[in-house]
């Protein structure tokens, strides 16, 4: 990827446990989002944390950004079924948009 | 509100016919975009057009052409269908240029396959 990079490809969880997914990128951001994408649907917007903050929370969704390392993370916690989906982080590069592949997460019943 | 609208949702062509893809948004967004998604490869800018009547290449635009019509509809051109075209296409819409602060509004993708 020009950018950014989720880590682990894919995940798979119980229902009630917490998932954590990672994004790597490589050059200085004004901001990150996070996406999700249901199976054969758009992706939707989860969350966008600026480089000035550190930390940011959207209910059952907590964000981390460390600029120092380049690196952000998403936290799902009390996972739920219907959480099952891609993730996908997004940063500006070349002043446009760019995602990496993705996280697939499995919530297991 | 229907948000993003993209037509057709499938479609399949043969080689070297060509079609286009209509994309819509009723959020009088200024910007809008079309990406391609492929497995294993996330989405990759095809296009994007910050304000009516501009229009500005991506990461992979080669086979591609678009026409911003007016600020609600980007429309996305193959004008001879390859095979390495099959993909999934997706047009989004943000109310800011280059989404340094926007986040992105998408449809619900358009299904193409080239044989």
């Amino acid at each position: 990827s020009q950018q950014g990079e989720e880590d682990p490809q894919a995940l798979s969880i119980q229902e009630g446990e917490n998932a954590t997914m990672n994004c790597s990128y490589k050059t200085s951001i004004n901001n990150l989002q996070w996406y999700r994408q249901n199976s054969g649907r758009g992706l939707v917007h989860l969350i966008l944390i600026r480089s000035n903050e550190r930390e940011k929370h959207s209910g059952r969704l907590r964000v981390t950004l460390d600029t120092s390392k380049k690196s952000s993370s998403l936290l799902i916690t009390a996972s739920r079924a219907a959480d099952t989906a891609s993730y996908f982080c997004a940063t500006v590069w070349a002043q446009k948009l760019v995602f990496g592949q993705g996280t697939r997460l499995t919530i297991n019943p | 509100n229907a948000g993003v609208t993209q037509t057709p949702k499938f479609q399949v062509l043969k080689t070297g016919q060509s079609m286009t893809l209509q994309c819509a948004q009723d959020m009088n967004h200024n910007s809008m975009y079309w990406y391609r998604q492929d497995p294993g490869m996330g989405l990759r800018l095809i296009y994007y057009s910050a304000s009516e009547g501009t229009t500005d290449k991506g990461e992979v635009p080669n086979g591609y052409n678009v026409s911003r019509l007016n600020k609600r509809e980007f429309s996305l051109r193959l004008e001879s269908a390859a095979p390495s075209q099959t993909s999934v296409y997706f047009c989004a819409s943000s109310e800011l240029h280059r989404a340094n602060t926007g986040e992105l509004f998408f449809g619900e993708g358009s299904r193409l396959t080239v044989l």
